[in-house]
């Protein structure tokens, strides 16, 4: 089965840019979406088809996509942006949705 | 505003069934793919399955095929999850989500299989 393989984790201090990885063999051909989940919460969408960003979410998040590699950035990384951060995307079919492994984002 | 409220868990023994809901508002609700996502204690997320607006096309995560049935009743802006023949390692979070591109999230429905 296709999978997304993400860092366990990734340590910034305040101010710093914060780069988190996924990578899967589909990515040049299909999108990627990352969601953000603090403790308790429901994910929230932070970045749509690569590099789109919805309205509400902050500036300093961004996204690219490469090869079979995508990223998302958080540039000047806050301490209210510690969080679960997961990457998401479909197979070569399209039919099967996946979500990376998460990577756990601490600032401070 | 969209909201999605999800229904229904509770704790079921092993080899049990539950059937999960979600009530859809602020939205043309028929427009849209759904998707069930579950996130198991501790762990990450995991997409279960999805339909598409007219319910003629649905895809399932490998480890629930043939016990999981997503379905939706487009008149009652409603989503639902039947799951039979329930596993321990089926005990997560429940989550009920817009779109296959998913945009947005409900807050989950505790889901424990347990003797």
């Amino acid at each position: 089965s296709y999978e997304l393989t993400q860092p366990p984790s990734v340590s910034v201090s305040p101010g710093q840019t914060a780069r988190i990885t996924c990578s899967g063999d589909a990515l040049p051909k299909k999108y990627a979406f990352w969601y953000q989940q603090k403790s308790g919460q429901a994910p929230v969408l932070v970045i749509y088809e690569d590099s789109k960003r919805p309205s509400g979410i902050p500036e300093r998040f961004s996204g690219s996509s490469s090869g079979t590699m995508a990223t998302l950035t958080i540039s000047g990384a806050q301490v209210e942006d510690e969080a679960d951060y997961y990457c998401y995307s479909t197979d070569s079919s399209g039919n099967h949705r996946v979500f990376g492994g998460g990577t756990k984002l601490t600032v401070l | 505003e969209v909201q999605l409220v999800e229904s229904g868990g509770g704790l079921v023994q092993p080899g049990g069934s539950l059937r999960l809901s979600c009530a859809a508002s602020g939205f043309t609700f028929s427009s849209y793919w759904m998707s069930w996502v579950r996130q198991a204690p501790g762990k990450g997320l995991e997409w279960v399955a999805n339909i598409k607006q007219d319910g003629s096309e649905k895809h399932y995560v490998d480890s629930v095929k043939g016990r999981f049935t997503i379905s939706r009743d487009n008149a009652k802006n409603s989503l639902y999850l039947q799951m039979n023949s329930l596993r321990a390692e089926d005990t997560a979070v429940y989550y009920c989500a817009r779109g296959d591109d998913i945009d947005y999230w409900g807050q989950g429905t505790l889901v424990t299989v347990s003797s």
